[in-house]
């Protein structure tokens, strides 16, 4: 069955880069896309980036310059690296896989990331 | 950037109807998904491109509208639907979502 999930350090310290890895099964990454999402506690979700099944990227505009996603196929993984962070990057981080319409129908169980000294 | 404006919450009982609607900033199209997440949970698709029925959602979730207004229907609500739900638009770059909902049972 589609399974992602997420790895990555429960704890970073501001400034410093955030390496976030999905690691998925049940699918391929070149039949497939998968974006990352986050949540800050008790808030909405906001859409980060995305990397398609032929390996193109996008980034949400706001973030872009802090941002890049890759992928290992032979590995079933998507990367994500996001660099300076503050405080406010403080959110739960989420892979979802995406189909060509633009919805998410399957995610992981997300991986906490809290930005503190 | 779309922004998606939701009530921020609703109180029903069980076996009533409701409507949880999401109107956008600018027209989407049909092109706008709905999503239920639990506490502690990651989102989980109900509805796709407006009125779809994803797979192994319960029949009684509908959704419907076009353009800029667009409504989650749940008939009727069991206890078990507890939950925020959250639209999201996927026609204009980037795609966005709501603040959610928030549904509580009475």
């Amino acid at each position: 069955q589609v399974q992602l999930k997420e790895s990555g350090p429960g704890l970073v310290q501001p400034s410093r880069t955030l390496s976030l890895t999905c690691t998925v099964s049940g699918f391929s990454l070149t039949s497939y896309g998968v974006s990352w999402v986050r949540q800050p506690p008790g808030k909405g979700l906001e859409w980060i980036a995305a990397i398609w099944s032929g390996g193109s990227t996008d980034y949400n505009s706001a973030l872009k310059s802090r941002l890049s996603i890759s992928r290992d196929t032979s590995k079933s993984q998507v990367l994500l690296k996001m660099n300076s962070l503050q405080t406010e990057d403080t959110a739960m981080y989420f892979c979802a896989r995406f189909r060509q319409l633009g919805y998410f129908d399957y995610w992981g169980q997300g991986v906490m990331v809290t930005v503190s000294s | 950037d779309t922004v998606l404006t939701q009530s921020p919450a609703l109180a029903v009982s069980p076996g009533e109807r409701v409507s949880i609607s999401c109107r956008a900033s600018e027209g989407v199209n049909s092109y706008m998904h709905w999503y239920q997440q639990k506490p502690g949970q990651q989102p989980k698709l109900l509805i796709y491109k407006a009125s779809n029925l994803a797979s192994g959602v319960p029949a009684r979730f509908s959704g419907s509208g076009s353009g800029t207004d667009f409504t989650l229907t749940i008939d009727p609500v069991e206890a078990d639907d507890t939950a925020t739900y959250f639209c999201q638009q996927s026609w204009n770059d980037p795609n966005t979502f709501g603040a959610g909902t928030k549904l509580e049972l009475k």
